[in-house]
């Protein structure tokens, strides 16, 4: 089944403690991108990847860090997380991003994330 | 840099054809607008997409005019399954790649 997986779905963790949260994708899509959603601000991209090794930030990409080492993953890194990146955080795919939003793209199950 | 702005919340009734319309004056040339669906604690999931006049598929219409500037998704004979928030989504193109943007999304709430 053609999927985008998030673990964990869930994560309570403590301000400054390290975490990574991991995104596979089984489509084989170029594209790659982090989203989070916040009560009333909607969806807000972190960081995006058009391809391996290439990354670029999006509208809010502070306070966080991404790889691209391979094409299916697309991890997503609080070095030092804190209360104010609490939120439900998105991983989605899409075939690549070169048809300027011509594609679908599609998202993974969602991670909700606490930093207490 | 793209945005696009869209009403905050909708109602409506069952059996009533909704129309949202998303405003995104600095759209590029060569950009598409798309439109995703999303309920509670889902991922977001396409509906429809166009890049000018109008298109529609099983789900949905969307409505574009010749300036581009604005968008408006029709939704036919809502039911109560289609209480969800809708997004309307533009890109830029930036200096690394394709930046995606969403805006802050219309909650329609599809009453009895």
């Amino acid at each position: 089944e053609a999927q985008v997986t998030q673990n964990p779905r869930y994560l309570i963790t403590v301000t400054g403690k390290k975490l990574t949260v991991t995104c596979s994708q089984n489509m084989n899509h170029e594209y790659m991108s982090w989203y989070r959603q916040d009560p009333g601000l909607g969806l807000r991209q972190i960081y995006y990847s058009m391809n391996v090794e290439v990354t670029d930030k999006g509208d809010v990409p502070e306070g966080y860090k991404v790889s691209r080492k391979e094409k299916r993953n697309f991890p997503l890194i609080l070095e030092s997380p804190s209360p104010n990146q609490t939120s439900l955080y998105f991983c989605a795919s899409s075939l690549s991003g070169l048809a300027r939003g011509r594609e679908t793209q599609y998202f993974g199950p969602g991670t909700r994330l606490l930093v207490l | 840099l793209a945005k696009t702005t869209q009403p905050i919340s909708m109602d409506s009734y069952e059996g009533q054809e909704v129309n949202i319309t998303c405003s995104h004056n600095n759209i590029a040339t060569n950009d598409y607008i798309t439109w995703y669906q999303q309920f509670p604690s889902q991922g977001p999931r396409f509906i429809i997409q166009g890049y000018k006049t109008k298109v529609t598929n099983e789900v949905a219409s969307l409505f574009i005019p010749a300036d581009r500037k604005s968008s408006t998704l029709s939704l036919p004979r809502v039911s109560l399954s289609d209480t969800a928030v809708y997004y309307c989504l533009v890109g830029d193109w930036d200096t690394g790649g394709f930046k995606t943007i969403f805006g802050a999304g219309t909650r329609l709430f599809v009453k009895a």
